[in-house]
């Protein structure tokens, strides 16, 4: 089992730049989230799934966007990229509520 | 939402020595208390974790223990090993869907 996968590992893109991050998991969890992490501050949740179909938003959703199109996949957007989300992405899941979170391995992205 | 605060911010330990992380949370109808463990480059790993009906547990060296009343809770590290260098973060949960994060602690272990 390869666990929780990120796409890409990293990236640079320019203010006003879009791209999506992918991330995808194959144990079957029904969870998935999307968390940034700055320096000082931990790993604060943008969005979250709790199934195939559903989206919610999490504590700093504004400027991103997620689609859980199949279970395994969960994709977060940036429609039009700031400096203020350079950050980097973990990608986690969960086989249900209040259970171990499984985190991917982070993208480093950074928006100049 | 909920707020965790989490102390210190970093922590040196000689090899063989405890560590002791704490955390306080602000809403009292949390429920889960994980515990990650990051290393270097890696993603956040769970070591322990405790729910609201449990004062204490324990998994080898590692120990999380939880004060409702206060609305704290501790990981203790014993007999610390250099392996145990890394950054550790203490997590709140009510419903499982939004976990709330503290700042996370450096720890270093001196050989």
């Amino acid at each position: 089992n390869a666990g929780v996968t990120q796409t890409p590992k990293f990236r640079v893109l320019k203010t006003g730049q879009s791209m999506t991050l992918l991330c995808a998991q194959d144990m079957n969890h029904e969870y998935m989230y999307w968390y940034r992490q700055d320096p000082g501050m931990g790993l604060r949740l943008i969005h979250y799934s709790v199934g195939e179909g559903t989206t919610a938003k999490g504590e700093v959703p504004d400027g991103y966007n997620v689609s859980r199109l199949k279970k395994q996949n969960f994709l977060l957007g940036l429609e039009s990229a700031a400096p203020s989300q350079t950050s980097v992405y973990f990608c986690a899941s969960s086989y249900h509520v209040l259970q171990e979170q499984f985190f991917g391995p982070g993208t480093r992205l950074t928006v100049l | 939402g909920e707020n965790v605060e989490q102390h210190p911010s970093t922590l040196s330990v000689q090899e063989g020595d405890s560590a002791v992380i704490k955390c306080t949370y602000s809403d009292s109808a949390s429920n889960y208390f994980p515990w990650y463990k990051q290393e270097l480059g890696k993603g956040p790993q769970l070591i322990i974790d405790i729910r609201s009906n449990v004062g204490e547990k324990k998994d080898q060296r590692i120990a999380v223990t939880l004060n409702k009343t206060a609305k704290h809770f501790s990981l203790h590290i014993t007999e610390t090993q250099p392996e145990d260098s890394a950054v550790y973060f203490c997590a709140a949960s009510l419903t499982g869907n939004q976990f709330y994060f503290g700042t996370g602690t450096s720890l270093t272990v001196i050989p």
